[in-house]
């Protein structure tokens, strides 16, 4: 069983690019979440999905970000016209359900140049 | 709200030294705990868990005893080594939540 695959491991965009960052589950996992680890900074929590909904995005910024999960494919992670401060570790983690532990991918390092 | 507070790092070491991390948190009802590890440019794996009161997580050495009383999860190793080198989590979640709340990290340094 394959975990949480995340693609690509580094990306790099110029500063107005579009980012593209893909996430498979872990097989039979429903559940997706994406954080954004920043230098020298915790995990914070972007958006929860699950199979074509989106439940909770409190955590993703109002502009430029957007998620989906649609029912075939990864679950896509989408950060339009790049900035500099977009720049960090996005990890995608999934689970099968709730009150059970997320298991993460290993992550994509975004640099906006 | 509920939140988690982790020990400011970093912790620096040498081997064969023991190891505390400390972990508080504040949850409106009774979570599961978790100690998460981060290895240099990889993402996290779950080290341990505990799901109630007075329960004790362990794995590769490590130890974690879910305090309801203290709101604590304090990780415990007796001896450590180099590769245990990393940034460590504490995490909860909250029975019926889908959504793990983290702490922002410990990060360790064990020096031959």
């Amino acid at each position: 069983n394959a975990g949480v695959m995340q693609n690509p491991r580094h990306l790099v965009r110029r500063r107005g690019q579009e980012a593209r960052l893909r996430c498979s589950p872990m097989k039979g996992h429903s559940h997706v979440y994406w954080y954004r680890q920043l230098p020298e900074e915790g995990l914070k929590f972007m958006v929860y999905l699950q199979k074509e909904n989106i439940i909770d995005e409190s955590g993703m910024p109002k502009e430029r970000f957007s998620a989906e999960f649609p029912k075939e494919g990864p679950s896509i992670l989408r950060i339009q016209q790049v900035v500099r401060g977009d720049s960090a570790a996005y990890f995608c983690a999934s689970s099968p359900g709730a009150e059970t532990e997320a298991f993460f991918g290993q992550g994509t390092r975004l640099t906006v140049v | 709200g509920n939140s988690v507070t982790q020990m400011e790092g970093p912790v620096t070491l040498s081997e064969e030294a023991f190891l505390t991390i400390n972990c508080t948190y504040t949850a409106t009802g009774y979570p599961s705990l978790f100690w998460y590890v981060q290895y240099p440019g990889e993402g996290l794996q779950l080290l341990l868990k505990a799901t109630k009161a007075d329960d004790k997580g362990s794995n590769k050495g490590f130890e974690a005893t879910y305090r309801k009383e203290t709101t604590s999860f304090h990780l415990e190793k007796g001896s450590v080594q180099v590769s245990d080198s990393a940034v460590y989590f504490c995490a909860l979640l909250l029975r019926g939540s889908y959504i793990p709340t983290f702490g922002r990290g410990t990060s360790l340094i064990v020096h031959p």
